[in-house]
């Protein structure tokens, strides 16, 4: 089975300031990975996903993801937060059958 | 193009009554999925339809979920004799096939449930 874990629930940065928005997977295989992303009463939007072509995935709004097998991570970075960036962001593996798992996901403020 | 819509926006119940949530997902596809998402939660997984399939309901909570899909269309979900622990963010996502892991899910804004 597969399953993802977001270490943080909570994560303030200063705008301007970079982002780092941690995930971990549990997979005895390659897994497929995504990140999406809540904005408050809005629906989820994709912000990248990560299908073994590259380890490096760069996704919307300048987030990027880097798939670290040897970690078993697959942490969301951006290089300089926007006020913009304030949201709920979810770490999600395809399981067995046919479910999605989505971690608990890290609310990001960003103190202007 | 228009993406995945859910209606109601907001749903104010009762304890006890019945309520039906509906989705109208993306024209073309063929994958649909409904999630319950508890206030600070994450999503929980309730059904699968793809296709004409038979929907994966391994995700219902209790027999007082149900959910149908017309086809390749419309799907509603509905809660019966609904309780107060049922209060949550319903939302709806579909996707070109669920078969593949690389095809993205598009959620809809979802249906905001409150039973009093």
């Amino acid at each position: 089975a597969q399953s993802v874990t977001q270490l943080d629930s909570h994560v303030s940065v200063s705008e301007g300031t970079p982002v780092l928005l941690r995930c971990n997977y549990s997979s005895s295989y390659s897994p497929s990975l995504f990140w999406y992303v809540q904005h408050p009463n809005k629906g989820l939007q994709l912000l990248l996903k990560y299908t073994s072509a590259a380890t490096l995935v760069k996704g919307i709004n300048g987030f990027e993801a880097e798939f670290k097998k040897s970690e078993t991570s697959f942490h969301l970075t951006k290089p300089s937060a926007h006020m913009s960036d304030a949201a709920e962001y979810f770490c999600v593996s395809p399981g067995t059958g046919n479910q999605f798992y989505f971690g608990t996901g890290t609310s990001l403020t960003v103190i202007p | 193009g228009a993406g995945v819509s859910q209606s109601p926006s907001n749903k104010v119940t009762e304890k006890g009554k019945d309520v039906e949530l509906r989705c109208d997902p993306i024209s073309g596809h063929t994958a649909l999925y409904w999630y319950r998402q508890r206030l600070g939660q994450g999503l929980e997984f309730l059904i699968y339809f793809q296709g004409n399939s038979a929907p994966d309901k391994s995700g219902l909570p209790s027999d007082r979920f149900s959910a149908e899909r017309t086809g390749e269309s419309v799907s509603t979900l509905t809660i019966q004799r609904t309780q107060q622990e049922d209060s949550a963010v319903y939302l709806c996502a579909s996707s070109l096939s669920g078969t593949g892991y690389s095809y993205e899910q598009y959620f809809g804004p979802g249906t905001r449930l409150t039973v009093t």
